[in-house]
């Protein structure tokens, strides 16, 4: 089975703090994604990577970043966090290739005092 | 605009009884639609795709149609067990979502499923 695994399950930062969530898979899948779940949202794409080193924006990048340095493990950064920024952030992998599904971690829930 | 949407926020069903979750999507491009299960503080599992090669793909008791002339799919869940109360979402893919790279995935709102024993 893949694992997907996030480093915390919660997390409580303070305004102006830089936060890291880190994200590993273990089924060598090519593809890595962060989304973050909002009430009433669904799931909404922040920055997602096809191989090492790659990134590209999502939908909603701004305030974020992201860093892949090793095939299985794909970083968030908050630079700055806000308060607007508190919410639950989900990592997801996958394989290259048609009809292939996206694979999630169990998300880490991140309030920002 | 929402390209994939999930109209019904929230869905009550008796144990036993069939659970419908349905879902639009407005771009003819998707070819690949998905629907997740959530549980609260988990992360979404995979629950069943379709490709739009076909119109119907069923595993035990989840079932999945596609009417691609509608632009839209259901989810039918038979026999409902209590713990199939999750928040389900659907989800597409295709050609052309971010730069005609493929594998990004188009998610609903979610459906909140309750099913009462």
């Amino acid at each position: 089975d893949v694992k997907v695994t996030q480093s915390s399950r919660y997390l409580v930062k303070r305004t102006g703090e830089k936060v890291f969530l880190e994200c590993v898979q273990d089924m060598d899948h090519e593809n890595m994604f962060w989304y973050r779940q909002d009430p009433g949202l669904g799931l909404r794409l922040i920055y997602f990577s096809y191989d090492v080193k790659m990134k590209e924006k999502g939908d909603i990048p701004e305030g974020y970043s992201v860093s892949r340095e090793k095939k299985e493990r794909f970083s968030l950064i908050l630079e700055s966090a806000s308060t607007n920024q508190t919410s639950m952030y989900l990592c997801a992998s996958s394989a290259t290739g048609v009809f292939q599904p996206q694979h999630f971690g169990d998300g880490t829930r991140l309030s920002i005092l | 605009d929402q390209q994939v949407k999930q109209n019904s926020p929230s869905l009550s069903v008796q144990e036993g009884r069939i659970s419908i979750l349905n879902c639009d999507y407005t771009n003819s491009m998707f070819d690949y639609f998905l629907w997740y299960k959530k549980y609260p503080a988990e992360g979404p599992t995979f629950l069943i795709s379709i490709s739009s090669i076909k119109d119907k793909n069923e595993d035990g008791r989840f079932t999945v149609f596609l009417n691609k002339s509608a632009k839209h799919l259901s989810l039918h869940i038979v026999p409902s067990q209590p713990g199939d109360s999750a928040v389900y979402f659907c989800a597409a893919s295709g050609f052309g979502n971010y730069g005609g790279s493929q594998g990004n995935l188009i998610f609903g709102k979610g459906t909140k499923l309750s099913v009462k024993p």
